[in-house]
């Protein structure tokens, strides 16, 4: 099994309708982040948590929402997904111990949002 | 704000030749540390190779070095023997080391197409 997983894989969605994008690790990592992937953007920060009562917003946090249900377990919500909001999306983690090797990326999530 | 700049979308190389990719940054903390992802066409992101602002010597992973230049605030990723696998998108990031700040940055992106 991947030490990150993401589900789903891929999800198209209608414009308006709720979604919700799931992580869990088997890492034992404390800090858990996503971010979204952009043609031609790179990778930005959606949301960060350090741990479970430590919520952060990031760069793009707007029109998102995260929960951190427990240490290996961090969702990312679309209250109203909009067209714009199709992308990439990946979960990573990481720990104090492993920075040297930047995050453990999950296989990320495709949305097409329509 | 900490930046990071990729300023060639795409590259070409020959396969088997050397290939240098750019990476600059920007950050006025002394600690720092910066990386090079690899994503290819099925969207994984993998860890390639890791610079520390403190380390003395350039650092090295297989065919993957660093060429860290820290007067210049430059982290070019040299990718020697090119090979057709090489072909992906290439993320230069960099982490803030401070209390709590343990976040990536990334770069835009390159797109490197190795030719048989």
């Amino acid at each position: 099994d991947a030490d990150v997983t993401q589900t789903p894989r891929n999800r198209i969605t209608k414009t308006g309708k709720r979604i919700m994008l799931e992580c869990s690790q088997t890492k034992g990592h404390d800090r858990m982040y996503w971010y979204r992937q952009d043609p031609g953007l790179g990778l930005r920060l959606i949301y960060y948590s350090f741990d479970v009562k430590d919520i952060n917003k990031g760069e793009i946090s707007d029109g998102y929402s995260v929960s951190r249900q427990a240490q290996a377990k961090f969702s990312l919500s679309l209250e109203s997904a909009i067209p714009n909001q199709t992308a990439l999306y990946f979960c990573a983690t990481s720990d104090r111990a492993g920075e040297n090797y930047g995050y453990t990326f999950g296989s990320g999530t495709r949305l097409t949002v329509v | 704000a900490q930046k990071i700049t990729q300023t060639q979308p795409g590259m070409f190389v020959q396969e088997k030749e050397a290939v240098t990719l750019d990476c600059t940054y920007d950050t006025s903390d002394p600690s720092y540390g910066l990386f090079w992802y690899k994503q290819p066409s099925s969207g994984e992101m993998i860890f390639l190779i890791y610079q520390g602002s403190y380390d003395q010597q350039n650092a090295t992973e297989g065919r993957y070095s660093l060429n860290f230049q820290k007067a210049r605030k430059s982290a070019n990723l040299v990718i020697s023997a090119s090979q057709l696998g090489d072909s992906a998108m290439y993320f230069c990031a960099m982490r803030i080391s401070g209390a709590g700040s343990y976040q990536l940055t990334f770069g835009k992106g390159t797109k490197l197409s190795v030719i048989p």
